[in-house]
């Protein structure tokens, strides 16, 4: 079965740049989804197809995705993007999370 | 707006059986697939099952396979969760999801879940 791989935490200062990876075999030739999930909330779809964003969230969010590594950037980090984040792929007729990355701003 | 509810979680006793249903408003319910994905506490997610539109087809994660059965009633916009031979790993909160399809498969709304705790 797929896996994806994502770091346990990323750590990034006020204002500045943060970087989520997500790794996989060749996951670059796949669609990659991002969800964020603030604690005690539901997760929410934030990116689509590697680098789309749904209505209602902000450009500051954006996503990327080649080889082995897809990532979601977050630019201008704000006290209110602190969240668990998850990559998720379709894989086999069967859905795929990454096993979360803990962002603290 | 697309509205999702889960209801039915509780507490229940190992091997015993418990249904969650998920009530859909605000599209049109028998037109989209639907998962069930749960988050056992402090843990990550983890997806469950699958029922695409035409009821039918479904799909399941190797750790509920055989226990769990999703289902829906189109007529009523409703999914369910049957939970048979509950394990104490079981406990989680469950989410309700729609399936938007694009050439992947991508859960586009999600309910606020509902907590099942498998105890004696």
């Amino acid at each position: 079965s797929y896996e994806l791989t994502q770091p346990l935490s990323v750590s990034v200062a006020l204002g500045q740049t943060a970087r989520i990876t997500c790794g996989g075999h060749n996951i670059g030739s796949r669609n990659v989804h991002w969800y964020q999930q603030k604690p005690g909330q539901a997760p929410v779809l934030v990116i689509y197809r590697d680098n789309n964003r749904p209505s209602g969230i902000p450009e500051r969010l954006s996503g990327s995705n080649s080889g082995n590594t897809a990532t979601l950037t977050i630019d201008g980090a704000q006290a209110g993007d602190e969240a668990d984040f998850y990559c998720q792929v379709w894989d086999s007729s069967t859905v795929v999370f990454g096993g979360g990355t803990k962002l603290t701003v | 707006q697309v509205q999702l509810v889960e209801s039915g979680g509780g507490v229940v006793q190992p091997g015993r059986s418990l249904r969650l249903s998920c009530a859909a408003s605000g599209f049109p319910f028998s037109s989209y697939g639907m998962h069930w994905v749960r988050q056992a506490p402090g843990k990550g997610l983890e997806w469950v099952a699958i029922i695409w539109y035409n009821e039918n087809k479904t799909n399941y994660a190797d750790s509920v396979k055989g226990r769990f059965t999703v289902s829906r009633d189109n007529s009523k916009n409703m999914l369910y969760l049957q939970m048979n031979r509950l394990r104490v790993e079981d406990t989680s909160v469950y989410y309700c999801a729609r399936s938007l399809e694009m050439a992947t498969i991508v859960l586009d709304y999600w309910g606020p879940g509902t907590l099942v705790t498998v105890s004696s």
